[in-house]
């Protein structure tokens, strides 16, 4: 089985950097997915990892340590439209299913 | 183009109607997903086809039923809902259900049961 670990909220303020955290354990390692939801929306595909270091796509960076078990999203230059929750999501390799299973989500709110 | 598309976008059933939610994708994606999603909680998954035959049930409540026509089209057809089963339902699809494909989301049907 998996077991994801993300924060609950997290507030920050506009124009700053904020960095949310994603804690796994998994039997089998297939990558790991970001995700942004608004709320009432449907999730928007952000980020994938799948080997140890960082991802760069424009204000969104991913990280990923395997061997730690361990993702964190970073977003640089807060914009109040980042409001959003953001779900980490890990895929697995259990009885041949590739399905991701994903966290409970951050709510980010970023205020002016 | 990653798009998904789900209609309707808004459902208020009772619970002794008989209703449909229809999802669409023209990526030429061979895996496709049902998911549930209950306020402040993450998408819970229902079901998943590959290649038009359903792979796997979540052990999913017969009361909703999944079907596939095509491998463009998923369907979930829903009867003698209760209101818990009020959430956001979202389609998702992805190249296949191996260990690259990315899933694409699409924006959901929120459904009320009264």
């Amino acid at each position: 089985g998996q077991n994801i670990d993300q924060p609950t909220e997290m507030t920050a303020t506009e124009g700053a950097i904020v960095q949310i955290n994603c804690t796994y354990q998994t039997s089998g390692f297939n990558g790991l997915f970001w995700y942004q939801q608004h709320a009432g929306e449907a999730p928007t595909f952000l980020s994938y990892n799948v080997l140890d270091g960082l991802e760069e796509k424009g204000r969104f960076s991913s990280f990923l340590s395997r061997s730690k078990g361990y993702s964190y999203l970073l977003l640089k230059e807060l914009q109040m439209k980042d409001s959003a929750s953001y779900l980490c999501a890990v895929r697995g390799a259990s009885g041949g299913s590739y399905i991701p299973t994903f966290g409970r989500g951050t709510s980010l709110i970023v205020h002016p | 183009d990653t798009e998904v598309t789900q209609t309707p976008k808004h459902l208020v059933m009772g619970m002794t109607n008989k209703k449909s939610l229809k999802c669409e994708q023209h990526m030429g994606h061979r895996a496709m997903y049902w998911y549930k999603q209950k306020a402040k909680k993450p998408p819970e998954l229902m079901f998943v086809y590959s290649y038009e035959k359903l792979s796997i049930n979540e052990s999913v409540p017969s009361r909703f039923s999944p079907e596939c026509p095509n491998s463009s089209l998923l369907n979930l057809h829903l009867h003698a809902l209760q209101p818990e089963d009020s959430a956001l339902y979202l389609c998702a699809s992805s190249q296949g259900s191996g260990s690259t494909d990315t899933q694409y989301f699409g924006p959901g049907t929120r459904l009320t049961v009264l």
